[in-house]
């Protein structure tokens, strides 16, 4: 299957700062990439959809001035978590499809710790 | 609203035999199905899909049914192997305007293979 990867792994930042995770599709165009978050036993909630040069698609309840996303090139896809809180921890997993295609492949994840 | 639902929280199961993890979907616009495994720390990896034109998609332990009148559907693993311990998601996706693409992930089954 696609590679996707996603860096950093794990970071732990400081209540009110700013983290900014990559997700990047390593042998094929992404043209959508998708943003999840997933609590402790818990499903994946989806919180963004990302298309290539236009804007994010935010999930109802996701608060997009807190979560910005940019997907600036077929590979690359930000998400940056702003004034992050301790709430905000959690595994952030993207993923990344191909144009007209069901199948998602998926990061690593990144684990956010805020203290 | 858990448009995709599964229902067992966890699945234990002996070495070499069936391993079956159920699904249900109250979406009748969902047109296509997935199932996902992932280990704890890591994103979910890909493992079989189904259409809704189909009743059953097999690749080599894996099998995927759907009934689509019940909207359920369930992966048989046969023979399990302690290796396939791990969470296990399904997914469902529209085919329709702004949900192309989109995944609804169930709640998850673990499932723990006995040597």
């Amino acid at each position: 299957g696609a590679v996707v990867s996603q860096h950093p792994s794990r970071v732990i930042c400081k209540s009110g700062t700013s983290v900014k995770i990559e997700c990047r599709s390593l042998d094929f165009q992404a043209t959508t990439m998708f943003w999840y978050r997933q609590f402790p036993k818990k499903s994946l909630m989806l919180m963004a959809t990302s298309n290539e040069g236009s804007k994010a698609t935010y999930e109802q309840g996701v608060e997009k001035d807190k979560f910005l996303i940019n997907h600036a090139s077929l590979t690359l896809s930000t998400l940056t978590v702003t004034s992050a809180h301790p709430e905000d921890s959690s595994f952030y997993i993207c993923s990344a499809g191909a144009a007209f295609s069901y199948e998602q492949y998926f990061g690593p994840g990144t684990r956010l710790t805020v203290t | 609203d858990q448009q995709v639902k599964q229902n067992s929280p966890s699945l234990s199961v002996q070495e070499g035999r069936i391993s079956i993890l159920n699904c249900d979907y109250t979406n009748s616009m969902f047109d296509y199905f997935l199932w996902y495994k992932k280990y704890p720390a890591e994103g979910p990896t890909f493992l079989i899909s189904i259409s809704s034109i189909k009743d059953k998609n097999e690749d080599g332990r894996f099998t995927v049914f759907l009934n689509k009148s019940a909207k359920h559907l369930s992966l048989h693993i046969v023979p399990s192997q302690p290796g396939d311990s791990a969470v296990y998601f399904c997914a469902a996706s529209a085919r329709s305007g702004t949900s192309y693409g989109k995944l609804t992930f169930g709640q998850g089954t673990i499932l723990t293979v006995h040597p």
